[in-house]
């Protein structure tokens, strides 16, 4: 069975340093993995993802990851983080389907941002 | 870029009656859609695979008769809660994916209070 592991659940940031978000998975075969990020009592956004090819990847809002197969990982990196990068942000890893993908979702990670 | 919509955004209802919630995919077409649950301040929890034509997909622990999946087109899939309690009382979230291989729209949830 596939699951995730964000092993921080918060996380406070001063505003314009560096973030990074830990992820562990486990799963079978090749992971499918992707962050998402979600404000407050709102649906989520997919900041990245990953099926294959160069192993870090970049995505929306200067966020990037990088897929490290022999720690089973998928840290995610914002070199300089600013006020409206606090949200919650969830790690997953999906089981490739037909039509879209089952996604099994990490514990999440709170990220606060001083001034 | 693709949309789903959720609807309602929040609803409040009395103890013993029904809630349905609607999940539209705007611009394509989803032959399936998945619901998640998510309690405050914990990950979201993937309840059902829903599938246009045929009977969901519900995960291990998720009572069908209790949660109600109907798509019957391929831009529509519904939740109904019956005979709510207010520990059914949460976020719940639906996904949809244009196809295979693509990556997944979220609505923008909706919070069930249940009084």
């Amino acid at each position: 069975a596939q699951s995730v592991t964000q092993p921080d659940i918060h996380i406070t940031v001063s505003e314009g340093a560096s973030l990074e978000l830990r992820c562990n998975y486990s799963y079978g075969a090749t992971p499918y993995l992707f962050w998402y990020v979600q404000s407050p009592g709102q649906g989520l956004q997919l900041l990245l993802k990953y099926f294959s090819g160069d192993t870090l990847v970049q995505g929306i809002k200067g966020f990037e990851a990088e897929f490290k197969r022999s720690q089973s990982s998928f840290n995610l990196r914002k070199p300089s983080v600013h006020w409206s990068d606090a949200a919650e942000y969830f790690c997953a890893v999906g089981a490739y389907q037909a039509a879209g993908n089952k996604l099994t979702f990490g514990g999440g990670t709170r990220v606060l941002v001083k001034p | 870029g693709a949309v789903v919509s959720q609807h309602p955004s929040w609803v409040i209802c009395k103890s013993g009656t029904s809630v349905k919630i609607e999940c539209r995919s705007l611009d394509f077409q989803a032959t399936t859609m998945f619901w998640y649950r998510q309690f405050p301040k914990q990950s979201l929890m993937l309840m059902a695979t829903s599938n246009e034509g045929s009977k969901a997909t519900y995960e291990q622990g998720v009572e069908k008769d209790k949660f109600l999946i109907n798509h019957a087109s391929l831009t529509l899939s519904t939740l109904t809660v019956t005979s709510a309690h207010p520990e059914d009382s949460s976020f719940y979230i639906c996904s949809a994916s244009p196809g295979r291989g693509e990556k997944l729209f979220f609505g923008s949830g909706t919070q069930l209070s249940v009084l």
